[in-house]
């Protein structure tokens, strides 16, 4: 089976600074794709951005990029220039197929202070 | 595009009764539905997955008695929790898959139902 593993429950940084969140995978699959989501307070989950395992470039959208370390089975987020919008809990998640079930991890709560 | 609208948001109910969430897929054919607890702070845990026109496949540890699952149109999904309780309190959310504008899959989730059982 699958698992995602997030090892940070909180983390904060001052605005306009960069923050990494780190998740960690397991499975035996070549094929698959990794995701992060967004879960403000209003508890809506947002897509902030995908990676295809196929390939080997990092994905980035805007002031969201990942680290994907296929053979470490790591893919983490940073998140360039934190706005207070940014503040939410952020979940990494596993799915081997591009709309497909997810597999969630415990989720990082990310505080944004002035 | 892709919107999933989710009802009731909110919802008390009493011990005993049952409750009934709604999904819509508002702009495209969602042909599979996903249906996700969350406890309070905790991360999104997968029911169920329906198909539409097809019986729902359960995760392990789901109860498909107390959880009844509908899928009955490409753009309608239920889930029922039937005699509910105070440990079924939870919040609910559903995802969608279907084709978009663009031909491809996308997955949308709906803005999730607060069950709240007293």
């Amino acid at each position: 089976a699958q698992t995602v593993t997030q090892s940070q429950p909180e983390m904060s940084v001052q605005e306009a600074e960069t923050v990494t969140l780190s998740c960690t995978y397991d499975t035996s699959e070549s094929d698959y794709y990794l995701f992060w989501y967004k879960q403000p307070p209003s508890r809506q989950m947002i897509l902030v951005i995908r990676q295809e395992a196929y390939k080997q470039q990092n994905a980035t959208e805007n002031r969201f990029s990942v680290n994907f370390q296929k053979a470490a089975k790591s893919f983490s987020l940073k998140i360039s220039d934190s706005q207070l919008g940014d503040a939410a809990m952020y979940f990494c998640a596993y799915s081997t197929g591009t709309a497909s079930k997810l597999t969630f991890g415990t989720g990082t709560r990310l505080q944004v202070t002035l | 595009g892709a919107v999933v609208s989710q009802h009731p948001s909110w919802v008390i109910c009493k011990s005993g009764t049952s409750v009934k969430i709604e999904c819509r897929s508002l702009d495209f054919q969602a042909t599979t539905m996903f249906w996700y607890r969350q406890f309070p702070k905790q991360s999104l845990m997968l029911m169920a997955t329906s198909n539409e026109g097809s019986k729902a496949t359960y995760e392990q540890g789901v109860e498909k008695d107390k959880f009844l699952i509908n899928h009955a149109s490409l753009t309608l999904s239920t889930l029922t929790v039937t005699s509910a309780h105070p440990e079924d309190s939870s919040f609910y959310i559903c995802s969608a898959r279907g084709r978009g504008l663009s031909g491809a899959n996308v997955l949308t989730f709906g803005a999730g139902s607060r069950l709240t059982v007293l």
